[in-house]
């Protein structure tokens, strides 16, 4: 079984400059997260869709940051124009919820976003 | 509100050494707690978990139980071993599914 797959591993951008990352969930996995994980630091959520549905986007910084899940499969996150403090490591995770109840979440390898 | 905290690493310990990593939670309700992994190059794994008080996790030899009277969730192994060198992120899970991690602690096992 194929995991989470996110694309690009790496990227390097001047601040100012839009980025986007892109991520593919298991298969049949119908709820998706962003998270962003600062060095040092543990990840912490962005936003959760459910199917194309965002449920919970109160961490998103709106201003510059946006996300879709078209289809309610591949989901991308967006950032323009990119600050300083946008380094991070962006991780996209995948889980399955039926009958109320939230299966395990799995979780990409990461886009590591340096922003100069 | 709901919070995770982590001992401080990096903790560097000889193979076959015991390994405890302390985590302790601030949380409303019933939470279930977590253990994930990450090793050098890879996505975060979920180690192991418990859904209730008292309850044991256990996997791969690493272990950790629910103390809902100590708000603890210490992660134990007797024997550690050089392919164990990781980051361990504790971290629960509230009643409305959003899950909260520690800032994780990084293991060095030295041969």
């Amino acid at each position: 079984e194929a995991g989470v797959v996110q694309s690009p591993r790496y990227k390097i951008i001047e601040k100012k400059q839009p980025v986007a990352f892109w991520c593919n969930p298991i298969s049949g996995h119908n709820t998706l997260y962003w998270y962003r994980q600062n060095l040092g630091q543990g990840p912490e959520l962005l936003i959760r869709y459910e199917n194309e549905e965002a449920v919970d986007d109160s961490q998103l910084p709106k201003d510059r940051f946006s996300a879709e899940r078209l289809k309610g499969v591949d989901s991308t996150l967006k950032i323009q124009p990119a600050e300083l403090g946008d380094s991070a490591v962006y991780l996209c995770a995948s889980s399955l919820v039926y009958q109320r109840e939230n299966y395990e979440q799995y979780f990409g390898p990461g886009t590591r976003l340096t922003v100069t | 509100g709901n919070s995770v905290t982590q001992m401080e690493g990096p903790v560097t310990l000889s193979e076959e050494a015991f390994l405890t990593i302390n985590c302790t939670y601030t949380a409303t309700g019933y939470p279930s707690l977590f253990w994930y992994v990450q090793y050098p190059g890879e996505g975060l794994q979920l180690l192991l978990k418990a859904t209730k008080a008292d309850d044991k996790g256990s996997n791969k030899g690493f272990e950790a139980t629910y103390r809902k009277e100590t708000t603890s969730f210490h992660l134990e192994k007797g024997s550690v071993q050089v392919s164990d060198s990781a980051v361990y992120f504790c971290a629960l899970k509230t009643s409305y599914d959003k899950v909260i991690f520690g800032p994780g602690t990084s293991l060095s096992v030295i041969p």
